[in-house]
């Protein structure tokens, strides 16, 4: 139980364009979704946090233009990169948080697998 | 939120027991302690979270200390397959649940 599946697993795109990820719980509703990126060599990094039916919050740094979040259900969250630039190249990963008792704080994180994006 | 503290690598030898230590001084009463790892290019994989007492699962036993100022997990037969970056992360109570990654232990497993 408790997986989560992202796709695409990897995409190239051109500087300028757009790029969707897909975060996906499959086996369980997740109230609250969660993405990160990754530099190479380096730890995670949270972006922001997405509630299902309501907007995503973002940590500080985190321009929410360029990465729009939608939290449409709860088994789906969707990251857009929008006019993807070669910075933005990176290991995007979400996770989905099991819908516990309300304010349990011992709520798990399951991860996805990552989207590597590459922006040439 | 608690920061934690860990070597940035360690090394084992394949069979024998890997323990990883962990500080987190500034812990809160209500804040759990997780850990996870994260084998090369994937994502994240769950291992065991605690409060105060010592857990155990089919992966792993977490040895928390008295006052919960530090912790250790301990795989008690590692394996090649164990080799990854292990991440020790105290959760914020008032925070969304938000997990902050500190840059964790490299775990070499040796034959």
């Amino acid at each position: 139980g408790a997986v989560v599946s992202q796709h695409p697993s990897r995409v190239i795109c051109k500087s300028g364009t757009s790029v969707k990820i897909e975060c996906r719980s499959l086996d369980f509703q997740a109230t609250t979704m969660f993405w990160y990126r990754q530099f190479p060599k380096q730890s995670l990094m949270l972006m922001a946090t997405s509630n299902e039916g309501s907007k995503a919050t973002y940590e500080q740094g985190v321009e929410k233009d360029k990465f729009l979040i939608n939290h449409a259900s709860l088994t789906l969250s969707t990251l857009t990169v929008t006019s993807a630039h070669p910075e933005d190249s990176s290991f995007y990963i979400c996770s989905a948080q099991t819908a516990g008792t309300s304010g349990s704080i011992t709520d798990t994180q399951y991860f996805g697998p990552g989207t590597r994006l590459t922006v040439l | 939120d608690a920061k934690t503290t860990q070597p940035p690598s360690m090394d084992c030898a394949e069979g024998r027991a890997a323990n990883l230590p962990c500080n987190h001084s500034t812990i809160s009463g209500n804040e759990y302690v997780y850990w996870y790892r994260q084998i090369h290019s994937q994502g994240p994989q769950y291992i065991i979270h605690g409060l105060k007492n010592n857990e155990t699962n089919e992966m792993a036993s977490l040895i928390i200390t008295e006052d919960r100022k530090s912790s250790t997990l301990i795989l008690p037969h590692a394996t090649l397959r164990d080799t990854a970056v292990y991440y020790c992360i105290v959760k914020t109570l008032y925070n969304f649940n938000k997990f902050y990654f500190g840059s964790g232990t490299k775990l070499n497993v040796k034959p």
